[in-house]
């Protein structure tokens, strides 16, 4: 089967880095997205990811490794702006996006 | 408009009755998604279009049914509501259905079926 694991929730203090984890297993793969999601709000797009390494886009950056079926996502310089949920999504072979359940991410003052 | 309406906002629906939630964009995307999102599970795909004249069925297409009729409109009917389809639905568009299709989300409709 199809599945995708994030931790349910996190929390960091603002000003910090922090680092949400996505584990996929899916029926081929052509690529992973990262979205976050404000409480109440649609997800809104953060990042691609289809080859091996890390896609740097200012305080945001996230990695992948094919290899091991695990992406992961840094937000740096923590704002409280940043207390959303962090969906995590792996594209399959029929290109449709398998999505895990997401990650809260709190920050604290 | 830019990008993607959904209405109504919210609804508050009685077990039975029929429902249609409506989804407009105006990017011209060729790719329609319908989602429904549940406290501790993932978005989960109830029914997608890859291009306008086309559907397919997602994880979840039992109980709802989709038409696409030309490029901006994907309306999602619920036939006969009952209460486990109380969920936000999330309508979203991508350029294409291939590699890189990053999805736009519209704002969702909050529906309650008691």
């Amino acid at each position: 089967g199809q599945n995708i694991d994030q931790p349910t929730e996190m929390t960091a203090t603002e000003g910090a880095i922090v680092q949400i984890n996505c584990t996929y297993q899916t029926s081929g793969f052509n690529g992973l997205f990262w979205y976050q999601q404000h409480a109440g709000e649609a997800p809104t797009f953060l990042s691609y990811n289809v080859l091996d390494g890390l896609e740097e886009k200012g305080r945001f950056s996230s990695f992948l490794s094919r290899s091991k079926g695990y992406s992961y996502l840094l937000l740096k310089e923590l704002q409280m702006k940043d207390s959303a949920s962090y969906l995590c999504a792996a594209v399959d072979s029929n290109y449709q996006l398998i999505w895990g359940a997401g990650t809260k991410l709190i920050i604290k003052p | 408009i830019a990008g993607i309406t959904q209405a109504p906002t919210s609804q508050i629906l009685a077990a039975g009755r029929r429902m249609t939630l409506r989804c407009t964009q105006d990017m011209r995307h060729n790719a329609m998604y319908w989602y429904r999102q549940d406290l501790g599970l993932g978005l989960r795909l109830i029914h997608y279009s890859n291009t306008a004249g086309t559907t397919g069925k997602g994880e979840v297409p039992d109980g709802y049914s989709v038409s696409r009729a030309n490029t901006d409109d994907f309306p999602l009917t619920l036939a006969s509501a009952v209460p486990s389809q109380t969920s936000v639905y999330f309508c979203a568009s991508s350029k294409t259905s291939g590699n890189y299709n990053e999805q736009f989300f519209g704002p969702g409709t909050r529906l309650t079926v008691l």
